[in-house]
C-alpha cells in the first residue's frame, strides 16, 4: 500500500463549486504539506502543518482552506473553485528531523 | 523573500552525454537543500544536502552543496533516456519552510 494517498485522483468541477481533496499517510509523519503545480513551473506552496494544532499558510493560499483532522490527514479545500486553480494538486509529509519529504501521487483538477 | 533558481530551465543531450543541473538559492535560516526527479507522477526523492563539499553519489548521479556560495549542482553522466524528466530543487529552512525551484527539463534522445 501506498504510503501517502490523495483522493480523488482526477475531479472535473465547475466554477463556484466547492470541493475537497484528502490526503492520508500511514508514515506517521508530523509534517504534511499541499502544493500544486503548474505547467512549466515547479511547485508551489499551498498550506503545510507541522502538527494537528499547527497551520501555516505557504506561498499561494488565497482561495484555498485546510483541515488537519488528525495526524494521518491533511485536506485542502476549494470553497468555491475558479479556472485558474486547474493544477495537479501534491500532498506531501516528512518527519521532524530529516524534512524529506514523501509525496502523494497526485489529483488533477479542472475547473471549467 | 526565499528564493531558488535553477538553471537551465531546459536542456537536451544525447545518450551518454554527462549534464550538470544547477541551483541557487537566497534563503533565511538554511536547513537542508532536496533534489527530485519528476517524470508524469509525483516526484521521487534523489538526494538531500546539508553541509558543504559533501559529494552525494548514487549511481550515475552526484550531487554537492555549497553553503558559502549558495548553491548545488546535480551531476549525470552517461545519460539515458530514462533520465529525461524535470528536476527539482527545493530548500528547506529551520522554520519548516519548503521552497521549490521552477525545475530543470532534461531531455536524453537516444
Amino acid at each position: 500500500d501506498a504510503d501517502v494517498t490523495q483522493t480523488p485522483r482526477n475531479r472535473i468541477t465547475k466554477t463556484g463549486k466547492r470541493i475537497m481533496l484528502e490526503c492520508s499517510q500511514t508514515k506517521g509523519h508530523d509534517r504534511m504539506y499541499w502544493y500544486r503545480q503548474d505547467p512549466g513551473l515547479g511547485l508551489r506552496l499551498i498550506y503545510y502543518s507541522f502538527d494537528v494544532k499547527d497551520i501555516n499558510k505557504g506561498e499561494i493560499s488565497d482561495g484555498y482552506s485546510v483541515s488537519r483532522q488528525a495526524q494521518a490527514k491533511f485536506s485542502l479545500s476549494l470553497e468555491s473553485a475558479i479556472p485558474n486553480q486547474t493544477a495537479l494538486y501534491f500532498c506531501a509529509t516528512s518527519d521532524l528531523n530529516s524534512y524529506e519529504q514523501y509525496f502523494g501521487p497526485g489529483t488533477r483538477l479542472t475547473v471549467t | 523573500e526565499d528564493k531558488v533558481v535553477q538553471s537551465p530551465l531546459s536542456l537536451v543531450v544525447h545518450e551518454g552525454d554527462t549534464v550538470t543541473l544547477n541551483c541557487s538559492y537566497e534563503v533565511t535560516n538554511f536547513r537542508s537543500l532536496l533534489w527530485y526527479k519528476q517524470e508524469k507522477k509525483a516526484p521521487t526523492f534523489l538526494f538531500m544536502l546539508t553541509s558543504s563539499g559533501i559529494e552525494k553519489k548514487s549511481g550515475r548521479l552526484s550531487s554537492i552543496l555549497d553553503k558559502k556560495e549558495l548553491f548545488s549542482i546535480l551531476n549525470i553522466t552517461a545519460t539515458q533516456t530514462g533520465d529525461s524528466a524535470v528536476y527539482l530543487c527545493v530548500i528547506n529552512t529551520n522554520a519548516g519552510k519548503s521552497t521549490f525551484g521552477d525545475g530543470t527539463t532534461l531531455t536524453v534522445k537516444p
